[in-house]
């Protein structure tokens, strides 16, 4: 079945920092690949998202192509905030159809961003 | 601003009471979800409705039942809940499409005395 393989937290960074969270996938065929964030006492937000091969989400700075050859979906940004202090899920569908989408998260990557 | 709107934002209750937990959202999706999240833990999936009926139910517990009155509203019903129950439950809905993503609501913080 599917499911991701998240790098482990928590990541520290002094602000302006390059952002990068691994995150690989195992899938048949070739689901839709997204990344979530959590902020502090709130829900699950869509950070961004890439439906096919080679395609690059991007949303609020970040960054992430989605890499057939290296089964990779990693998040990147060149210059962290205070404020993108959260966590960071990478999850894509499961491999069940006609009930929904169930989707695999990740562990989450736990990240703080100091002045 | 969420589209998916969860009340009671924090709720404490004992291991007797019946308490209920609302989700509602008017994105015109039709598959929506009960999550469990603990501490520093991803999201757990606990139910899924698809056109207001019951799909998934991931082996929860009896003392969790859901309910989905409409395509917009979704209720989980609360009965002779545990201390190890207590976490963020949260609320879920999408289209059917296999590359639609989840919308989540904020979540009810769940503390069970």
């Amino acid at each position: 079945g599917n499911s991701v393989t998240q790098m482990e937290g928590p990541v520290t960074l002094s602000e302006e920092a390059f952002l990068t969270i691994n995150c690989t996938y195992t899938a048949t065929g070739y689901p839709s690949l997204f990344w979530y964030v959590q902020y502090p006492g709130e829900g699950l937000q869509l950070l961004l998202k890439a439906t096919k091969a080679d395609d690059k989400g991007s949303n609020k700075g970040f960054e992430a192509t989605y890499r057939k050859e290296t089964t990779s979906f990693h998040l990147e940004k060149g210059s962290v905030q205070v404020s993108d202090s959260a966590v960071y899920f990478c999850a894509l569908p499961l491999t069940r159809t006609n009930t929904g989408n169930q989707f695999y998260f990740g562990t989450g990557t736990s990240l703080t961003v100091i002045p | 601003d969420t589209e998916v709107t969860q009340t009671p934002k924090h709720l404490v209750m004992g291991m007797t009471n019946k308490k209920s937990l609302k989700c509602e959202q008017h994105m015109g999706h039709r598959a929506m979800y009960w999550y469990k999240q603990k501490a520093k833990k991803p999201p757990e999936l606990m139910f899924v409705y698809s056109y207001e009926k019951l799909s998934i139910n991931e082996s929860v517990p009896s003392r969790f039942s859901p309910e989905c009155p409409n395509s917009s509203l979704l209720n989980l019903h609360l009965h002779a809940l545990q201390p190890e129950d207590s976490a963020l439950y949260l609320c879920a809905s999408s289209r059917q499409g296999s590359r639609d993503p989840l919308h989540f609501g904020n979540g009810t913080r769940l503390t069970v005395t």
